[in-house]
């Protein structure tokens, strides 16, 4: 069984402060997705990584895949209110299998 | 990207009750699953719909419980059968397009 550990778990951070989660998982993915969800809405696709070492950027959002991919991370610079949700990572191979999620809170 | 339609949104429902699902998206996708999810938590893969045939289960989900259609391919439904508060969730369906997946909004299942 293919497992993705993320963490924190949760994290609650002051608005313009910067942050990190993680995804990690023991096996490797042809790809890796990350996810937010906010109450009551389905997961919407946020990036998706394809090779080893990859570094996307998506305004105040960096996402890295690991040089092995079988990890990855996600760092928000100047958090905003709006950023709050429950972030997912899922690797792609011919299903999603989804990180067990982190559920972040920034406070204005 | 694909837009998926998820009906009902909620539902409260009696126990040894079934509930029906349906999931309709604005185009053809690859594939359809369905996942179940406790509120606040991550997703589980319950099964992946195959247009015509026999959906694909996970371990751990089996038919009589979970049926599955997808009679073409830009709808499904997933049926929760016998019910127990066991299975008060939130059910969701996705699509799958290439690099892409699509999700519906949820259906909350709550079980009394």
């Amino acid at each position: 069984t293919q497992l993705l550990e993320q963490s924190p778990q949760f994290l609650s951070i002051q608005e313009g402060e910067n942050l990190t989660v993680y995804c990690n998982s023991s096996s490797v993915f042809s790809s890796l997705q990350w996810y937010r969800q906010e109450p009551g809405e389905g997961p919407v696709l946020l990036v998706t990584v394809v090779t080893g070492g990859e570094v996307k950027k998506l305004k105040r959002l960096t996402f890295q895949f690991g040089d092995a991919r079988k990890d990855s991370s996600l760092h928000i610079t100047a958090a905003q209110p709006g950023d709050t949700g429950l972030y997912l990572c899922a690797g792609v191979s011919e299903k999603l299998t989804f990180g067990t999620g982190t559920r972040l809170t920034i406070i204005p | 990207s694909a837009v998926i339609s998820q009906k009902p949104s909620r539902d409260i429902c009696q126990r040894g009750t079934s509930l029906t699902i349906q999931c309709q998206v604005d185009s053809q996708v690859t594939m359809m699953f369905w996942y179940r999810q406790q509120p606040g938590q991550s997703l589980t893969l319950i099964a992946t719909a195959n247009q015509g045939s026999e959906a694909t289960y996970e371990s751990g989900f089996v038919i009589d419980k979970f049926p599955i259609s997808r009679p073409n391919l830009t709808f499904s439904t997933l049926t929760v059968s016998n019910m127990s508060p066991e299975d008060s969730s939130i059910y969701l369906c996705s699509g799958a397009w290439g690099y892409g997946y699509t999700f519906g909004s949820g259906t909350r299942l709550t079980v009394v």
